[in-house]
């Protein structure tokens, strides 16, 4: 299965934006980038995924490079609901967590 | 909207006890997956169900089964239980293609004494 690298942390105060980055150089052309994040006891809730492109919803936007081995998840705005651990991750036929990105908003 | 349903949400049982989780999709979605959650730790995926057939196999213990039926939901059976099971059990639900969004369930915690 292919494999993602993510900071173990990070930090941001509220409203600002904050820049998560995943490293997945070893991805396939079938692959999909998704992104999910996880608040303690809870299941994983879907933030955002992609193929190509850029992709913008409600909650994210998803920055992807052009060779697809990177991608960047921006969250425009940080709120204190936003503090979680954010995983990404690559699907093909099933979805596989690595270690994820635990995000710290500060008032 | 409905979403995965769960249950029970919490579980306690002895060493070498017998324990049946249970989950339901969101109505269409064709295809479940089962993760485990120690603490601290990170999702496991366990096994999944597409159409009522195992579809992928993930880390699930021989002493674990599940299946899915005519209903889709489906069921995770955990006998011989040990103290290392102890932890939070997600279920999953999807559409197959084109590949989406996973829906979680809140989980079962189970407890092993």
């Amino acid at each position: 299965d292919a494999k993602t690298t993510q900071p173990n942390s990070m930090e941001s105060n509220e409203e600002e934006p904050v820049h998560l980055p995943c490293n997945h150089s070893t991805i396939s052309g079938t692959d999909y980038i998704h992104w999910y994040r996880q608040l303690p006891s809870q299941g994983p809730e879907y933030v955002i995924h992609g193929l190509t492109s850029n992709v913008n919803n409600r909650m994210a936007s998803l920055a992807i490079a052009e060779d697809r081995k990177s991608s960047t998840l921006i969250l425009h705005r940080a709120t204190l609901r936003d503090a979680a651990v954010y995983y990404c991750i690559l699907i093909a036929d099933k979805l596989i967590f690595g270690t994820g990105t635990r995000l710290q908003v500060f008032p | 909207a409905a979403g995965v349903i769960q249950s029970p949400r919490h579980l306690i049982k002895e060493k070498r006890e017998t324990a049946t989780l249970k989950c339901y999709p969101i109505p269409r979605h064709d295809t479940v997956y089962w993760y485990q959650q120690g603490p601290g730790q990170d999702p496991q995926f366990l096994i999944s169900f597409y159409e009522k057939m195992q579809s992928d196999k993930g880390s699930i213990p021989d002493r674990f089964s599940a299946q899915q039926f005519s209903d889709y939901h489906s069921e995770l059976n955990m006998s011989s239980l040990e103290l290392g099971d102890s932890a939070l059990y997600f279920c999953a639900s999807s559409l197959a293609s084109p590949i989406g969004e996973l829906f979680f369930g809140e989980g079962s915690r189970l407890t092993v004494l």
